[in-house]
């Protein structure tokens, strides 16, 4: 099975930073990789897929990067409506997820 | 609109079975590929099966397969999860999923349904 790590497992941000996330899978997935937000009582909701392509309708400030094994998720400003929690996943073989990352307020 | 709605979750004993379903609407079902990913409570996600758009392929995660099944029913639109040997760690949210394209990511969420396992 494919594994796939996340750091960090949280951290803390203010309002209009520049936050990088980071998934790292156990081999090569080319660019199987997908992100997700997740807010406290929903559903999870993709934002990025394939690596970098933006899902319709995600703001221009989540942009994604990588490939092989290692990936960035990047929220160029974030936004009080993107405290939350990411988690990325791989979908080359099956699909694996990440353990997530939480997003709070500093 | 688009929309998953799952039903099914209830509060089971260990060893029992249960059936999941989830009734999709607003999209042609059958062109698609779903998948089954459950949460824990205050845990991560995990992706459980998943079933190519005619149902001719299945997929499981290995901590499920043997004790798992996804089906589905294009004329019915409706999509299973057959659940047996229930175990305590199987209690979980459990979501349906569309899947965007084959080994692609998962658009489409359903709110989920809670199963408990508990004596």
């Amino acid at each position: 099975d494919i594994q796939v790590t996340q750091s960090p497992s949280s951290l803390s941000a203010s309002v209009g930073d520049r936050v990088t996330i980071t998934c790292r899978a156990s081999q090569t997935i080319d660019i199987y990789l997908n992100w997700y937000q997740q807010k406290s009582g929903r559903a999870p909701n993709l934002l990025i897929y394939s690596a970098s392509t933006l899902q319709s309708g995600v703001p221009s400030r989540f942009s994604g990067n990588g490939s092989d094994t290692d990936f960035t998720l990047t929220i160029s400003s974030l936004q009080p409506e993107d405290f939350a929690t990411y988690f990325c996943q791989q979908s080359y073989s099956g699909a694996t997820f990440g353990p997530g990352t939480k997003v709070d307020l500093k | 609109q688009v929309d998953l709605v799952e039903s099914g979750g209830v509060v089971v004993q260990p060893g029992r079975s249960l059936s999941l379903s989830c009734a999709p609407s607003g999209f042609p079902f059958s062109n698609y590929g779903m998948s089954w990913v459950r949460q824990a409570p205050g845990k991560g996600l995990e992706w459980v099966a998943a079933i190519w758009y005619d149902g001719s392929n299945t997929d499981y995660a290995d901590s499920v397969k043997g004790r798992f099944t996804i089906s589905r029913d294009n004329a019915k639109n409706m999509l299973y999860l057959q659940i047996n040997t229930l175990r305590v760690e199987d209690t979980a949210l459990y979501y349906c999923a569309r899947e965007l394209f084959w080994r692609g990511p998962m658009d489409v969420w359903g709110q989920g349904t809670t199963v408990t396992v508990s004596s």
